[in-house]
């Protein structure tokens, strides 16, 4: 079963409003990652949040992490079409250097 | 762009056939890792590697071995390739961390159909 598991599955907007994903997992983290994933291309990192950390930005990003819920989220601001992609959040959960990736959210932001 | 290249990038094969693929890196990362992606079930990892021959399993390896002889190179062979592992294949390759896993770099992936 996944480690990880992103909620929405699908999610479409509007260009300039904000987009928010949320991922869940199930057993404790060292670290959690967000990546994106353009049509057709190979994953891209976007940001790290240690389990110490309860929050991170990265220019447009937010991500947040809850370890007591065992949760994150990704909130992307001022949405730009070129941000339609997919989204997935990865997990380290310490058994060797290696990470657990979600399922993903499909974000469609239309003009 | 970390230096990260697959090949081939598109293949067909029959059922039963051996196949291999290649993921050649310029970075002298120590980790390397491929995983397969299907739709409704993001990226799993096939096996990954710690150092030239220092390979694990992930939690989808039956049906898979790998092989790293040299720093730069780690290989995916499908010994008799079937239907079930028509998928699009992702190296990835990472400098680790200090005590956890770092930023993953991936290549732009392999598009392997069974028939």
């Amino acid at each position: 079963s996944q480690q990880g598991e992103e909620d929405p599955q699908a999610l479409s907007i509007q260009e300039g409003e904000n987009a928010t994903m949320n991922c869940s997992y199930k057993t404790s983290i060292n670290n959690l990652q967000w990546y994106r994933q353009n049509s057709g291309r190979g994953l891209v990192h976007l940001i790290l949040i240690r389990s110490n950390e309860r929050e991170k930005h990265s220019g447009r990003l937010r991500v947040t992490l809850d370890t007591s819920k065992k949760s994150s989220s990704l909130l992307i601001t001022a949405s730009r079409a070129a941000d339609t992609a997919s989204y997935f959040c990865a997990t380290d959960t310490g058994g060797g250097n290696k990470l657990t990736f979600g399922t993903g959210t499909q974000l469609k932001v239309e003009l | 762009d970390a230096g990260i290249t697959q090949s081939p990038r598109h293949k067909v094969t029959e059922t039963g056939t051996p196949v291999t693929l290649r993921c050649h890196q310029t970075e002298n990362h120590r980790y390397m890792y491929w995983y397969r992606q299907d739709p409704g079930h993001g990226l799993r990892l096939i096996h990954y590697s710690y150092g030239v021959k220092d390979t694990d399993k992930g939690e989808v390896s039956d049906g898979y071995s790998v092989s790293r002889s040299k720093t730069e190179d780690f290989l995916l062979t499908l010994e008799s390739a079937t239907s079930s592992q028509t998928s699009v294949y992702f190296c990835a390759i990472s400098e680790g961390g200090r005590g956890h896993t770092g930023e993953l770099f991936f290549g732009e992936g392999s598009r392997l159909t069974v028939l």
